[in-house]
């Protein structure tokens, strides 16, 4: 079947602009996760939905970065006033239950000029 | 606070040898588990391997396995008859039980070479 997938791929957007990021999960995922790597970094995460509510955002790094997941199903992490920090790969993973095996896509690979 | 260590930024092994990533970790959990991904350069991340912290025999996935030394709290991955295609990004994780979010380690370079 289908795996996770992310659009767009590749995303360039300048300083102080918004963005979103979208992660379709596998069907029937009830988890979802976001996670964010820096190069040469491994990911780390920023907020896990069950269902279509955010169970815990204790990653999300300050209040330019929010999530949602209305349908429990599709997740658009959206980034506001975005910064040269902020560039990095956005990935997205989903999950049968919270404490199954997590699932990834191919990320988004957000670069802020 | 959890946190895992990989002390290997790469590793090279020739083809059809086996070869071992080091993890360490670091928890005040009774309960977790250990995650082994790997992250071929088109950069998603792949599921290789668990291993639950009350499982009392070591995991095993085809030719991946995991050597999990709960007293030295390390779990690492042993790749047995290496292929050209397992050169890639390795990146070792940890769960608290009943948690949901992965803490990652650095990650390991791995190279097979011929």
């Amino acid at each position: 079947g289908a795996g996770v997938s992310q659009t767009p791929s590749n995303k360039v957007t300048e300083k102080g602009k918004y963005v979103e990021l979208r992660c379709d999960p596998i069907s029937g995922h009830t988890a979802l996760y976001w996670y964010r790597q820096s190069l040469g970094q491994g990911p780390e995460f920023l907020i896990y939905f069950q269902g279509t509510g955010a169970a815990d955002d204790s990653g999300l790094p300050n209040d330019r970065f929010f999530a949602v997941r209305p349908e429990g199903s599709v997740s658009t992490l959206k980034i506001q006033r975005t910064e040269r920090g902020d560039s990095a790969v956005y990935l997205c993973a989903s999950g049968r239950t919270s404490t199954g095996e997590q699932y990834f896509g191919p990320g988004t690979r957000l670069t802020v000029t | 606070a959890q946190k895992i260590t990989q002390t290997q930024p790469g590793m090279f092994v020739q083809e059809k040898e086996a070869v071992t990533l080091d993890c360490t970790y670091d928890t005040s959990d009774p309960s977790y588990g250990l995650f082994w991904y790997k992250q071929p350069s088109s950069g998603e991340m792949i599921f290789l391997i668990y291993q639950g912290s009350y499982d009392q025999q070591n995991a095993t996935e085809g030719r991946y396995s995991l050597n999990f030394q709960k007293a030295r709290k390390s779990a690492n991955l042993v790749i047995s008859a290496s292929q050209l295609g397992d050169s890639a990004m390795y990146f070792c994780a940890i769960r608290r039980g009943g948690g949901n979010k992965l803490t990652f380690g650095t990650g390991t370079q791995l190279k097979v070479e011929l």
